[in-house]
């Protein structure tokens, strides 16, 4: 399958924690990563392989991975996390990349 | 730090073609992998193709038939060339870096993004 999906939009109370979900078959061969895009910018990458973050990322996010599904999670979720999220992974049937639809996170 | 910068004309005629490119700053495209995304509205982020640092190139299958991503080396330059575009081409493009080890991939440099409309 060429698909990866995830929910159109998840809320948050500040402060508390949330889980955003991508699935896929393709997500069973390769991890996924996970970028953040605010408006108007362009997406940051937050998380790559099983569970890594790159420099400046905060360690309140943290990915995993079972099965066909990838989670992003935010642990004490701050009104800078507002943004939208997009995972993406290889392709397992042919050598390209997709990406989600993405998820609005919305920080209550 | 790597920096990426897009440049090219905003507007493009329909059936005509689409030329960006991509000035990189702080690493050189004759390592690693350098790719373009577009974003549309409606249909989110979609990979169109990269280059490699050995000059391969790989691309979407459904745009196949209509890109070429090329580089010049003397200017630390990559770019992107879509023909025949349609209104459905209107989108941001991002030029951006893909890391490639082993299994493990990721974009982590991005452009700051072009916006590039076809009409007429």
């Amino acid at each position: 399958s060429s698909d990866l999906t995830q929910d159109p939009a998840v809320s948050v109370a500040l402060g508390q924690t949330v889980r955003i979900t991508c699935q896929g078959d393709s997500l069973r061969s390769y991890y996924a990563t996970w970028y953040q895009q605010k408006p108007g910018r362009a997406p940051l990458l937050v998380i790559y392989d099983k569970n890594n973050r790159p420099s400046g990322i905060p360690d309140r996010f943290s990915g995993s991975n079972s099965g066909n599904t990838a989670s992003l999670t935010i642990t004490g979720a701050q009104a800078e996390d507002e943004a939208d999220y997009y995972c993406s992974c290889r392709d397992n049937n042919a050598n390209h990349w997709l990406f989600g639809g993405g998820t609005k996170l919305t920080v209550l | 730090q790597v920096q990426l910068q897009e440049s090219g004309p905003g507007l493009v005629k329909p059936s005509e073609t689409l030329s960006l490119s991509c000035t990189v700053s702080g690493g050189s495209i004759t390592s690693d992998y350098w790719s373009w995304i577009r974003q549309t509205p409606g249909s989110g982020l979609e990979w169109i193709g990269y280059l490699s640092y050995t000059g391969r190139t790989n691309y979407h299958p459904s745009l196949k038939s209509r890109v070429t991503i090329s580089a010049d080396t003397s200017k630390n330059q990559f770019s992107l060339n879509l023909n025949s575009v349609t209104a459905a081409d209107t989108a941001v493009y991002y030029c951006v870096r893909l890391t490639i080890v082993g299994a493990i991939s990721a974009f982590d440099y991005w452009g700051q993004g072009t916006l590039v409309t076809v009409s007429s």
